[in-house]
């Protein structure tokens, strides 16, 4: 089964502050999403990605899925107290070639915004 | 177009009652996943379901737990003889479609158990 492993665990900055979280995959991904949860609740969509090299941006929120689809990377640019919550990448379910239905998310990258 | 729903928002139960959990989706969605997330862990998939159909349960314990997704109606998550190792927000997911391309999936905002 596929996973995917979160870097860092928790992240803590000043108001301000550039951040990049990554996600690393131990197969290739055919589908990386990214998700924020804010504390106690449920898991927003960010962004999907599909492509190698693919880069979206949402607000000050940019994610990229590198070339080889192993690894993505979610930066925010000028960070604010309302980008407080946990990010989570997840792979979608794969159909190819009988591959499992599993979904996979990361466990998680909690940010603190202090202001 | 209203998002995911989960209902109940908060539930508590004591040591062997039964725990039922509802989701409906998004409209239009005929795919709906759930989820288990413990206390500093990551989200587990437990089950996938069309209507009418479970097409994957590997995620889900194999004794106390049955999932339902029927033609009309929400999909239910069921959890009989609740232990406190039970206690967790579950979360519901949706989807339009799935296939060769991974589909974006839709998160409710989750049910959160505690067993006493």
């Amino acid at each position: 089964s596929q996973e995917l492993e979160q870097s860092p665990q928790s992240l803590i900055v000043q108001e301000g502050k550039n951040l990049t979280i990554n996600c690393t995959s131990s197969k290739t991904l055919y589908g990386l999403y990214w998700y924020k949860q804010k504390y106690g609740e449920g898991l927003i969509f960010l962004m999907m990605l599909q492509k190698g090299g693919e880069e979206k941006s949402h607000e000050k929120i940019t994610a990229k899925l590198d070339e080889k689809k192993q690894q993505s990377s979610l930066h925010i640019t000028a960070s604010q107290p309302s980008h407080a919550g946990i990010y989570l990448c997840g792979a979608g379910p794969l159909y190819l070639l009988g591959g499992s239905y599993i979904p996979t998310f990361g466990r998680g990258t909690s940010l603190i915004v202090h202001p | 177009n209203a998002g995911v729903m989960q209902n109940p928002r908060h539930l508590v139960r004591r040591r062997g009652q039964e725990a039922r959990l509802r989701c409906s989706p998004m409209k239009g969605h005929s795919h709906v996943y759930w989820y288990r997330q413990l206390p500093e862990e990551g989200l587990k998939f437990m089950v996938y379901l069309q209507k009418e159909n479970i097409i994957d349960e590997s995620g889900m314990p194999k004794e106390r737990f049955s999932a339902e997704f029927p033609k009309e109606g929400p999909s239910i998550l069921r959890i009989q003889q609740v232990v406190r190792g039970d206690s967790a927000a579950y979360f519901c997911a949706s989807s339009p479609r799935a296939g060769p391309r991974a589909d974006t999936q839709y998160f409710g905002p989750g049910t959160r158990l505690t067993v006493l």
